[in-house]
C-alpha cells in the first residue's frame, strides 16, 4: 500500500542554519504530497503541498519539490529561527482520497 | 470562524470510566477525522466520517465509537477508559475530496490512570 517515509530526529540546528527534512513516499498512483508542521502544545497545521510531479510547495520560507523520479518531497529552508522549532510531518494523499502521515521529525533551533 | 474546536482540553479519568470528546466544525466540511498521537510517536487514525450519518473505522478503533448526526460534530465515545487510552487526541476536518488539506482541532490531553 502507499506510505510515508520520513528521516528520523530529533534534529537539532542553530540558528540561520540550512534545514533539510528528507521525505520519501511509496504510491501505486499519483498522489498529493503535503508538510505540515506542529508547533508545541497545538494541533497540526498544514505548511506546504504539491498535487503533481515537478511542483514546488513553498510558504514561511520553507520550500518542497516533488521528485516522481525519486518519490521524494524532501522539505528545505535556508536560514532556520528558533520560532521553526516543531515537529514536522510529511503527508500523502491518495485519488482514492486515502491520507498517510510520516512519523514525524522533530526539529530543535537553538540561538 | 472558529475552525474546528474541541473539548475538553485536558481530562484524567480513571479506569473503566467512560467519557466523550467533543468536536465541532464550522467550515461546512463533509470530512471528519479523529487521530490520536501518543508521546513522540506520529498520528494514527481511530475513525473517520465523509458525511453525516456515516462513519468508518480507521487503523486503531478498538475502544472507540463514534457518530455522525450532523455535519459540524463528530464525537468521539471512550467506554471503558484504559491506561493504553492515555493519549492526546486530535480532530481534523476537510473538504471532500481534499483529504490532504486537514484542519485540525488544539488537541485533548487525556490521561488514564
Amino acid at each position: 500500500g502507499d506510505s510515508v517515509t520520513q528521516m528520523e530526529g530529533p534534529v537539532t540546528l542553530s540558528e540561520e542554519a540550512f534545514l533539510t527534512i528528507n521525505c520519501t513516499y511509496t504510491a501505486t498512483g499519483y498522489p498529493s504530497l503535503f508538510w505540515y508542521v506542529q508547533y508545541p502544545g497545538e494541533g497540526l497545521q498544514l505548511l506546504l503541498k504539491a498535487t503533481k510531479a515537478d511542483d514546488k510547495g513553498s510558504n514561511k520560507g520553507f520550500e518542497a519539490t516533488y521528485r516522481k523520479e525519486t518519490t521524494s518531497f524532501h522539505l528545505e529552508k535556508g536560514s532556520v529561527q528558533v520560532s521553526d522549532s516543531a515537529v514536522y510531518f510529511c503527508a500523502l494523499s491518495d485519488p482514492g482520497n486515502q491520507f498517510y502521515f510520516g512519523t514525524g521529525t522533530s526539529l530543535t533551533v537553538i540561538p | 470562524n472558529a475552525g474546528v474546536t474541541q473539548t475538553p482540553k485536558f481530562r484524567i479519568l480513571k479506569i473503566g470510566q467512560s467519557m466523550t470528546l467533543q468536536c465541532t466544525q464550522d467550515m461546512n466540511h463533509n470530512y471528519m477525522y479523529w487521530y490520536r498521537q501518543d508521546p513522540g510517536m506520529g498520528l494514527k487514525l481511530i475513525y473517520y466520517s465523509v458525511g453525516a450519518g456515516i462513519t468508518d473505522k480507521g487503523e486503531v478503533p478498538n475502544g472507540y465509537n463514534v457518530s455522525r448526526s450532523t455535519t459540524e460534530d463528530f464525537p468521539l465515545r471512550l467506554e471503558l477508559a484504559a491506561p493504553s487510552q492515555t493519549s492526546v487526541y486530535f480532530c481534523a476536518s476537510s473538504y471532500p475530496g481534499r483529504a490532504g488539506e486537514q484542519y485540525f482541532g488544539p488537541g485533548t490531553r487525556l490521561t488514564v490512570t
